[in-house]
């Protein structure tokens, strides 16, 4: 069974702070690992893809295979970075549907 | 390009009624997911059609969930009768279908269920 974990529900930082959302999961292939955002008021979109390797907005993320992990960083957070923050796995056994974790919500204080 | 549109955006109902949402996927997309996010728990999959075919219903809850796609274009998941349980924000999401990969899935905006 494949499984997301996001140990944090909220994280708090200040503007300028670096911050880090904690991702792990299992699952016993090779697995598409995704961060969604989804800000006040709008939808949930996909932030990146681990098979992307690229920055966005700011945000990087680094599968662990040894660790089966994928934080989320960003070295300086901005307000608005305040959102929610979704974890997902894609894994080739199971098809398309993406399993989630539990979600961060985010809050940057001026 | 418009995105994925759901319809309505909030329903209220009442134990034992039945309830009908819509999803429209972006143009182009053979791939629609039903997922749904109860109250305090994570967001889970319910379903996923391929074009009018369903290509996996493991998520579905129960047999007082029907999904239909009939044409391969927008689908319905009807509930019914609901239940309390059933509150919670219904999301679609629609993909392409890519030779050798799998698209991105892009989100709806959600239904908002509330079983009285």
């Amino acid at each position: 069974a494949q499984r997301v974990t996001q140990p944090e529900k909220l994280l708090s930082v200040f503007k300028g702070a670096p911050v880090e959302l904690k991702c792990n999961y299992s699952y016993s292939g090779s697995p598409e690992l995704f961060w969604y955002v989804q800000y006040s008021r709008q939808r949930l979109q996909l932030l990146l893809r681990h098979i992307s390797r690229e920055s966005i907005k700011g945000f990087t993320a680094d599968l662990n295979k040894g660790e089966t992990s994928f934080h989320l960083k960003k070295p300086f957070a901005q307000e608005e970075d305040s959102a929610m923050y979704y974890c997902a796995l894609r894994g080739g056994a199971a098809g398309n549907k993406l399993t989630f974790g539990g979600g961060t919500r985010v809050l940057v204080k001026p | 390009e418009a995105g994925v549109t759901q319809f309505p955006s909030h329903s209220v109902i009442e134990k034992g009624q039945t309830v009908t949402l819509r999803c429209d996927p972006i143009s182009g997309h053979d791939n629609l997911y039903w997922y749904r996010r109860v109250m305090g728990k994570e967001i889970k999959f319910l379903l996923h059609f391929v074009k009018e075919s369903k290509q996996d219903e493991s998520g579905m809850p129960n047999n007082r969930f029907l999904a239909e796609r009939t044409g391969g274009t927008y689908s319905t998941l009807k509930v019914q009768p609901a239940e309390l349980e059933d509150s919670g924000v219904y999301f679609c999401a629609s993909s392409q279908v890519l030779a050798g990969g799998r698209g991105t899935q892009y989100f709806g905006p959600g239904t908002r269920l509330l079983v009285l």
